[in-house]
């Protein structure tokens, strides 16, 4: 059972443009909401992540939009780079143990 | 600040056959999670340790094990391969104190290709 479904499985934008990702969890007991950049080879590394008392949270280009009563939250990658382009993934879990339930995952790739 | 180390980064193995994966934590981190990840999926919860003790796991059978040394690292053991469980396996630590967490840090996984 998938805790966590994320869409799409892949997108492609030209330089500049901003991909958007979407996520939708099923567990009311998440309160902790990361999402991960993985470049191939590599570990996931933390990009960015969001607490439900909040709507909306910025770190440089990467934003993230919550919407705790859909049970929905995105990442938009504004004036996305070539260097951007990375499998990326939602999360979900309980603060309190970090156990994370990922999605996908979703394959961007920016075009110069 | 040493990041997540994980050994060797790839491996084959044959059905049947024994394995085991190796962790060293973040510097300063006390908690170790392991996840697999197969080819063109997100990671999947394998389980948790803390202090030494499992402290919670996912939809794993019994032959995946581990052990957490008194230095916060790590091992994962699997018995009994399946071609399945051909996958990345990645370690990440991470910081508990009380019943506060802090975010995961990833290694770079071992590659585990059953044969």
């Amino acid at each position: 059972q998938q805790q966590v479904k994320q869409s799409p499985q892949s997108l492609i934008v030209q330089k500049g443009g901003i991909p958007i990702i979407n996520c939708a969890y099923e567990n009311t007991a998440f309160d902790y909401f990361p999402w991960y950049q993985q470049f191939p080879g590599k570990g996931p590394a933390l990009l960015i992540a969001i607490r439900p008392d909040v709507s909306e949270k910025k770190e440089g280009r990467f934003t993230i939009s919550f919407n705790k009563s859909a049970k929905q939250f995105s990442l938009h990658i504004m004036d996305s780079q070539p260097g951007d382009s990375a499998t990326y993934f939602c999360a979900a879990s309980k603060q309190d143990d970090y156990k994370l339930s990922f999605g996908a995952g979703t394959t961007v790739t920016v075009r110069a | 600040e040493t990041g997540v180390t994980q050994s060797p980064t790839h491996l084959i193995k044959t059905r049947g056959q024994q394995v085991t994966l190796r962790c060293s934590s973040q510097s300063g981190h006390n908690t170790v999670s392991w996840y697999q990840q197969a080819l063109g999926q997100g990671p999947q919860f394998i389980f948790q340790y803390y202090r030494e003790e499992e402290n919670g796991r996912g939809n794993f059978p019994p032959r995946f094990s581990g052990l957490q040394f008194p230095n916060y690292s790590s091992e994962l053991n699997v018995n009994a391969l399946e071609l399945d469980d051909s996958a990345l396996y990645l370690c990440a630590s991470s910081l508990v104190s009380g019943h506060v967490g802090s975010p995961l840090h990833f290694g770079n996984g071992t590659r585990l290709t059953v044969t």
